[in-house]
């Protein structure tokens, strides 16, 4: 079957380090990837996403590639803000949605 | 953000107590969703909706039942509540088979 194996939480970085989230993925076929972010008390908001190999998907300095020799789909940002403190899901799309578990970050200023 | 509430958004109810949460969305998208968020488990899917009335089970959907008679609405109903459902409830719509848009969700204590 499908699934999506993420990097384990919690993470807490600095205010303006670099992240990285690690995202796999097993799939019976070719499907759309995407991150979603939720913040506390809210419901998951659609981050970026990829719907074929080597495609970049990018919003609010977040940036993940489509990879499928390696079948991942990592999330980065290059300097981050107390602001991304959230939960990421990493999620794939083959006529339905399969999530990772989530990962939650704390930037801690 | 897409147009979607769920109602309530809080609810306290007791083991046995039928109890029925209700998606609305103004979008008029084809495909509505639910799913629970428990830790550990990210989300996971109870049912969906492809059309009014058109509905099938996603992965935990025992104990769980929908309705869809309208394309707006998408209703989910505990018929007989347990402490194993306690979670959040989140709805969810799409266009099609892709990316999906949530609603704010709902916070279920069965006591």
């Amino acid at each position: 079957g499908n699934s999506v194996t993420q990097m384990e939480g919690p993470v807490t970085l600095s205010e303006e380090a670099f992240l990285t989230i690690n995202c796999t993925y097993t799939a019976t076929g070719y499907p759309s990837l995407f991150w979603y972010v939720q913040y506390p008390g809210e419901g998951l908001q659609l981050l970026l996403k990829a719907t074929k190999a080597d495609d970049k998907g990018s919003n609010k300095g977040f940036e993940a590639t489509y990879r499928k020799e390696t079948t991942s789909f990592h999330l980065e940002k290059g300097s981050v803000q107390v602001s991304d403190s959230a939960v990421y899901f990493c999620a794939l799309s083959l006529e339905k949605l399969t999530f990772g578990t989530g990962t939650r970050l704390t930037i801690i200023p | 953000d897409a147009g979607i509430t769920q109602s309530p958004r809080h609810k306290v109810t007791e083991t046995g107590t039928p109890v029925t949460l209700r998606c609305h969305q103004t979008e008029n998208h084809r495909y509505m969703y639910w799913y629970r968020q428990d830790p550990g488990h990210g989300l996971r899917l109870i049912h969906y909706s492809y059309g009014v009335k058109d509905t099938d089970k996603g992965e935990v959907s025992d104990g769980y039942s929908v309705s869809r008679s309208k394309t707006e609405d998408f209703l989910l109903t505990l018929e007989s509540a347990t402490s194993s459902q306690t979670s959040v409830y989140f709805c969810a719509i799409s266009e099609t088979t892709g990316e999906q848009y949530f609603g704010p969700g709902t916070r279920l204590t069965v006591t």
